[in-house]
């Protein structure tokens, strides 16, 4: 079956703008989880949702990131004005139940902020 | 901090040979997993120990997981160059999100 997608694959753009990042998880699949990667560093979790609801947020750095997932399945990250160091490979990821179980990573969308 | 931390940051071995890669971390966990990933991208999962096992395999792969010492390690046998990647050791606690070690970066020369 389809593994977790993201979209766009790369996107670039300038400091002070606002971007967003699409996952779609496995289907059927309840908890998504965003991660954020620099380079030569692991990934740093951003937020999880259990269904339409973020289960933790603790992840996210500044108010100016924001996720939603409003029907329990399409995932979108928002990040507004965005800065120089916003730049890494975030990443997103599903799991069947969100408890004890393996995550199912998506390719990772590369952002670039100039 | 819970972040794994990993050892070696890199390994270079001759295709054949045996790699291993450890974990240490400082707090209780739920499971400790390993990933795989190729070229800063996509993490591909390995395995999954939990805190009451001790030992899991899998194909060429074993983890051991000493809770005592707070730490794990994963070897892979008879390494293929197929193998060079980038491993993660990733730390779940009672609030099911992965906390990611810093990785090794394995080149197996073929």
């Amino acid at each position: 079956g389809a593994g977790v997608s993201q979209t766009p694959s790369n996107k670039v753009t300038e400091k002070g703008k606002y971007v967003e990042l699409r996952c779609d998880p496995i289907s059927g699949h309840t908890a998504l989880y965003w991660y954020r990667q620099s380079l030569g560093q692991g990934p740093e979790f951003l937020i999880y949702f259990q269904g339409t609801g973020a289960a933790d947020d603790s992840g996210l750095p500044n108010d100016r990131f924001f996720a939603v997932r409003p029907e329990g399945s399409v995932s979108t990250l928002k990040i507004q004005r965005t800065e120089r160091g916003d730049s890494a490979v975030y990443l997103c990821a599903s799991s069947p139940s969100g408890r004890v179980d393996e995550q199912f990573f998506g390719p990772g969308t590369r952002l670039t902020v100039l | 901090s819970q972040q794994g931390e990993e050892d070696p940051q890199a390994l270079s071995i001759q295709e054949g040979e045996n790699a291993t890669m450890n974990c240490s971390y400082k707090t209780s966990i739920n499971n400790l997993q390993w990933y795989r990933q190729n070229s800063g991208r996509g993490l591909v999962h390995l395995i999954l120990i939990r805190s009451n096992e001790r030992e899991k395999h899998s194909g060429r792969l074993r983890v051991t997981l000493d809770t005592s010492k707070k730490s794990s390690s994963l070897l892979i046998t008879a390494s293929r160059a197929a193998d060079t990647a980038s491993y993660f050791c990733a730390l779940m606690d009672s609030s099911y999100k992965l906390i990611f070690g810093s990785g090794t970066r394995l080149l197996v020369r073929p």
